[in-house]
């Protein structure tokens, strides 16, 4: 089955720093990809749409500036926290669909940033 | 988006099954219905989707009502792996989004 691979599992940065976090389709294409983040005990919340070759469709309330999205490739996928606080610190996720196939969404196992 | 309303929790006795309930009751002709899990700290996981008929793969059933305002995720036998908060997601189109609620959190027991 199609696999999502993000990296890195989990971040520890500085107030200030900016962390780039990477989503890639491992054994297929993918046009488009989702960028999702989760506070603790709360669901998953969509924060933008990445698309290949073209500017990232973001959420409301989600700043452009502040979550850098670029999908250069068909694989991969990156997501840049620019000058993070520790308000940022959140449970990252990426997911991706392949076309060819007739199923659901494919998640990555996430990624842990804390910003100290 | 259609809206949905899960429980919040549920019990289930390991082997037994685990038929866990979504209303969407506001779902549109052109939506699928998506069942996705999450075991804590990791990534959702797919299970099952259908679009009116009931369906079933190596992991689940489906059932979807005949109006389509409601379905039922049948976990024929319950492991403790099975462990997860289960998500309720009408979603429809060439490109969707998926919209999480606040889903169900199945607890199965040994």
């Amino acid at each position: 089955g199609a696999v999502v691979s993000q990296h890195p599992s989990w971040v520890i940065c500085k107030s200030g720093t900016s962390v780039k976090i990477e989503c890639r389709s491992l054994d297929f294409q993918a046009t488009t990809m989702f960028w999702y983040r989760q506070f603790p005990k709360q669901s998953l919340m969509l924060m933008a749409t990445s698309n290949e070759g073209s500017k990232a469709t973001y959420e409301q309330g989600v700043e452009k500036d502040k979550f850098l999205i670029n999908h250069a490739s068909l694989t991969l996928s990156t997501l840049t926290v620019t000058s993070a606080h520790p308000e940022d610190s959140s449970f990252y996720i990426c997911s991706a669909k392949e076309n060819s196939v007739n199923y659901g969404y494919t998640f990555g196992s996430g990624t842990r940033l804390t910003v100290v | 988006d259609a809206k949905t309303t899960q429980p919040p929790s549920m019990d289930c006795a390991e082997g037994r099954a685990a038929n866990l309930p979504c209303n969407h009751s506001t779902i549109s002709g052109n939506e699928y219905v998506y069942w996705y899990r999450q075991i804590h700290s990791q990534g959702p996981q797919y299970i099952i989707h259908g679009l009116k008929n009931n369906e079933t793969n190596e992991m689940a059933s489906l059932i979807i009502t005949e109006d389509r305002k409601s379905s039922t995720l049948i976990l024929p036998h319950a492991t403790l792996r099975d462990t997860a908060v289960y998500y309720c997601i009408p979603s429809g189109g060439s490109n969707y989004k998926l919209t999480f609620g606040k889903g169900t959190l199945l607890t199965v027991n040994p």
